[in-house]
């Protein structure tokens, strides 16, 4: 199983859907997640933490399912803006200490 | 605030020629890294910095690559001799701790050809 896996997509979504995809970590011992948001030809940006108790941030939601091991990031009411990359990143912190982007789920949202 | 700054942000060289890269973290940052990114791999960690002191360097691919980082404000990633495989998309970061948000520079497109 790989460390960090993301579903590639293409995600083709209409306008003011709601979309939604995971990220799945083989290191139980991983202690901190985000979601990473990357445009074409630019630099990686900070979307959200996500924490245990999950959390919110107007249309976008970050939830951690630590028994199946996996993260997830839902949109509601999705924009045009939205269509970009999205990478996980995956941070065990313990042990062998490592940081782990995922490769990412790229998103278009269609007019 | 300017961020995260690096230099160039093209390369373009021929197989053999030595590639510096060169990052400047955002002040008060502790943390330093370097990642390069392609289509296959996707972002993979080369190296991380915490106060000037390489932590992990396991993400280096091989001697051919070396990075530094004499001072807090200034780190640098040397690929020598270059190779066409190493042609990607070079990303410097900082952040306050190792375990915080990352802030990324706009990254070096290297081409070796």
């Amino acid at each position: 199983r790989k460390e960090v896996e993301q579903d590639p997509g293409p995600f083709n979504v209409p306008e003011g859907a709601t979309v939604a995809f995971n990220c799945t970590y083989s290191n139980s011992a991983s202690q901190s997640f985000f979601w990473y948001r990357q445009d074409c030809r630019k630099e990686p940006k900070l979307l959200m933490s996500v924490y245990s108790s999950g959390n919110e941030d107007g249309r976008f939601t970050a939830q951690l399912n630590r028994a199946s091991q996996y993260i997830s990031l839902l949109i509601r009411d999705s924009k045009l803006s939205d269509s970009a990359t999205y990478l996980c990143v995956v941070n065990s912190a313990s042990g062998d200490d490592k940081i782990i982007f995922g490769k990412g789920t790229r998103l278009h949202i269609l007019p | 605030d300017a961020g995260v700054i690096q230099s160039p942000r093209h390369e373009v060289t021929e197989m053999g020629q030595e590639v510096t890269l060169r990052c400047k973290p955002i002040s008060g940052h502790n943390s330093l890294f370097w990642y390069r990114q392609t289509m296959m791999r996707g972002l993979e960690l080369l190296i991380y910095f915490n106060n000037n002191v390489p932590i992990d360097d396991s993400g280096m691919p091989e001697d051919r690559f070396s990075a530094k980082m004499p001072n807090a404000s200034f780190s640098t990633l040397k690929i020598q001799p270059s190779e066409p495989r190493d042609s990607a998309v070079y990303f410097c970061a900082s952040s306050l701790q190792r375990e915080g948000e990352q802030f990324f520079g706009p990254g070096t497109r290297l081409t070796v050809l």
